[in-house]
């Protein structure tokens, strides 16, 4: 039974720039959310897709976007990268039903410089 | 403005005490709590849950105790083991708003042998 799988494992980019991180859910699972974690914090919740839609969104900005695809993998971008943005990103997937318990990957950790 | 607290960044504990790792929110709406271990370099991993139906809920070594007129719950691990070294996260969420986590800052448990 795959668990969460995220990729890359590593980024890093330059300010300005656009990136995309990449997200597997677990075996039978279809929701996905993101969190960004920074160094000594807990994790922060970014947004929440299901059926392919946005149905959550934390206090981040539009800079922030993702995606859900019908196999509920997910796609998150982030545009004109900030230094503040580097952080390590994870996803989480769930249940819509019944067990309400988010898995998470072992996340990627973008550095913007 | 940080709904979930873990105001204890680190415990140590003799291997084969009682780990006892604390948090409390703010948010009167909470009514779904988990909490996740932390290893470096992984995601977090899914411990123990506890619905605000219930006070305590309990799986094999793990116990978690919730008092909601005090807006508190506990995570108490009986006996302590070296491999319990960690950061443990609690997370809070109104599920009935969607199933969005709030998490704590974390608490960073040694256990000593």
């Amino acid at each position: 039974d795959a668990g969460v799988t995220q990729s890359p494992t590593h980024l890093i980019k330059t300010r300005g720039q656009q990136v995309t991180l990449r997200c597997s859910p677990k075996s039978g699972h279809d929701t996905v959310s993101w969190y960004q974690q920074a160094l000594g914090q807990g994790p922060q919740f970014i947004f929440q897709y299901y059926e392919e839609e946005e149905r959550q969104r934390g206090n981040f900005p539009d800079r922030f976007s993702g995606h859900q695809f019908p196999n509920y993998s997910s796609e998150l971008n982030v545009n004109a990268l900030l230094l503040g943005d580097s952080a390590l990103y994870l996803c989480a997937s769930s249940l819509e039903t019944g067990a309400y318990e988010q898995y998470f990957g072992p996340g990627t950790r973008l550095t913007v410089t | 403005d940080q709904q979930v607290k873990q105001n204890s960044p680190s415990l140590s504990v003799q291997e084969g005490r009682i780990s006892i790792l604390n948090c409390d929110y703010t948010n009167s709406m909470f009514d779904y709590f988990l909490w996740y271990k932390k290893y470096p370099a992984e995601g977090p991993t899914f411990l123990i849950s506890i619905s605000s139906i219930k006070d305590k809920n309990e799986d094999g070594r793990f116990t978690v105790f919730l008092n909601k007129s005090a807006k508190h719950l506990s995570l108490h691990i009986v006996p302590s083991q070296p491999g319990d070294s960690a950061v443990y996260f609690c997370a809070a969420s109104a599920l009935h708003t969607g199933n969005q986590f709030y998490f704590g800052t974390g608490t960073s448990l040694t256990v000593i042998p």
